[in-house]
């Protein structure tokens, strides 16, 4: 089973509320990444989990928590939410090990509506 | 750090005709280099992965070219069908140590019967 599965699909949230987003593989893959992606732009790289060391991105450090409790789960954890967070989350997993350039399989993502 | 433009942004072609995306980097030591497919509501699913090492990359009713003169990734879908039609992404690995990829803005393709 080489799928990334994502929870929930569709979320709405209010300002100022917090809001988690789930995911799962079971690919035994080493790390997990978290992605936001507007449309008409790249996806962009929030944090990754390496093992349980979690990485942060300099401009997103602050305004995104994650946690990976075993290998195969990892969430994306918003604080209290503002309008700019309305954005499509994609979560990937790959086998890194000691090498890059690893191929990243995605989720179907989560549509995240602030309003 | 790495920037990826990824040209055009929208693309329409007519059945039967090739369909051509170009993707532009800036790190002369980029390493690996991916080309990633998206139907509407379906997962980024992976096209092809290209080493430094090789120019020219055949796939089922595509070509993948590496330039990395002009530092050029490029993706052509000879003999388009309806089912190609979907989110094209580029993305690109930074080094050969980097576990970071760097995505282009993505290529709307729309094959019209």
């Amino acid at each position: 089973d080489t799928t990334v599965k994502q929870n929930p699909r569709y979320k709405l949230a209010r300002v100022g509320k917090p809001v988690n987003l789930i995911c799962s593989q079971t690919m035994n893959h080493d790390t997990m990444y978290w992605y936001q992606k507007k449309p008409n732009q790249a996806p962009k790289l929030l944090l990754f989990y390496y093992d349980k060391i979690l990485n942060r991105e300099a401009d997103t450090f602050e305004k995104f928590q994650s946690s990976r409790p075993n290998n195969s789960f990892c969430s994306l954890y918003i604080g209290s939410a503002g309008l700019e967070y309305s954005a499509m989350y994609l979560c990937a997993s790959s086998r890194v090990g000691t090498g890059g350039g690893a191929e990243q399989f995605f989720g179907p993502g989560t549509r995240l509506t602030v309003l | 750090g790495e920037q990826v433009e990824q040209r055009p942004p929208h693309l329409s072609v007519r059945e039967g005709d090739s369909a051509f995306i170009t993707c532009t980097y800036t790190d002369p030591n980029s390493y690996y280099f991916f080309w990633y497919k998206q139907e509407p509501g379906a997962s980024l699913q992976l096209l092809m992965k290209v080493f430094s090492s090789t120019e020219i990359n055949e796939g089922q009713g595509f070509t993948v070219l590496l330039n990395k003169k002009d530092k050029r990734l490029s993706l052509n879908l000879t003999a388009a069908h309806p089912g190609d039609s979907a989110a094209y992404f580029c993305a690109v690995s930074a080094s050969s140590g980097s576990w970071q990829l760097i995505f282009g803005s993505g290529t709307q393709l729309t094959v019209m019967p």
